[in-house]
């Protein structure tokens, strides 16, 4: 099966601008996360879609990224405007379910704000 | 609040020697355990996964126990290779509210040849 996509691969704004991030899950999969890896760290859940609506979205930093998944199928992760401490990589993942036995991972989008 | 910690790295070992990376948690209820690895430049794979109390997930050589007497499930390899290499992150599953996984900070293994 195909596997979690992500776009773009790599990113280079300066602070104060606007990004975007896309995710195509596998195919079937309901549940869809956003997750933000800064160097070093763990994967810290932005938010969680159960097919086009939002589960949890208690760490995501609503007064600049908003994340959509229209038609329960591809979702779009924004950030508007961008800080220095958004540098990170911005992994997508997806499940079946809830993840009982696991998420499957895309490659993640590295972004770097300078 | 819940939370996994793992042992810091990074781990450098010769090859074929003996791995094992600690990880300990904190959580209500009991939770799901996994292990992740995520090679340069590419998202974490799942590795092994154990979902109740003395359940052992194993994969490519890789085991793990989970210990509720201990809160632990450390990962562990007989003998390890070069292109074991990355970062290995341990996760609990939350068996309630949201179902979030929480994550480790993270373990980096070296392998020498």
């Amino acid at each position: 099966e195909a596997g979690v996509a992500q776009s773009p691969r790599y990113k280079i704004i300066e602070k104060r601008q606007s990004v975007a991030f896309w995710c195509n899950p596998i195919s079937g999969h309901a549940t869809l996360y956003w997750y933000q890896q800064i160097l070093g760290q763990g994967p810290k859940l932005l938010i969680q879609f159960q097919n086009n609506g939002v589960v949890d979205d208690s760490q995501l930093p609503k007064d600049r990224f908003s994340a959509e998944r229209l038609k329960g199928v591809d979702s779009t992760l924004k950030i508007q405007p961008a800080k220095l401490e958004d540098s990170a990589v911005y992994l997508c993942a997806s499940s079946l379910g809830e993840g009982l036995y696991g998420y499957t991972f895309g490659s993640g989008t590295r972004l770097t704000v300078v | 609040g819940d939370s996994v910690t793992q042992m810091e790295g990074p781990v450098t070992l010769s090859e074929e020697a003996f791995l094992t990376i600690n990880c300990t948690y904190t959580a209500t209820g009991y939770p799901s355990l996994f292990w992740y690895v995520q090679y340069p430049g590419e998202g974490l794979q799942l590795l092994l996964k154990a979902t109740k109390a003395d359940d052992k997930g194993s994969n490519k050589g890789f085991e793990a126990t989970y210990r509720k007497e201990t809160t632990s499930f450390h990962l562990e390899k007989g003998s390890v290779q070069v292109s074991d290499s990355a970062v290995y992150f341990c996760a609990l599953r939350r068996t309630s509210g949201t179902y979030k996984y929480i994550f480790g900070t993270g373990t980096r293994l070296k392998v020498l040849a």
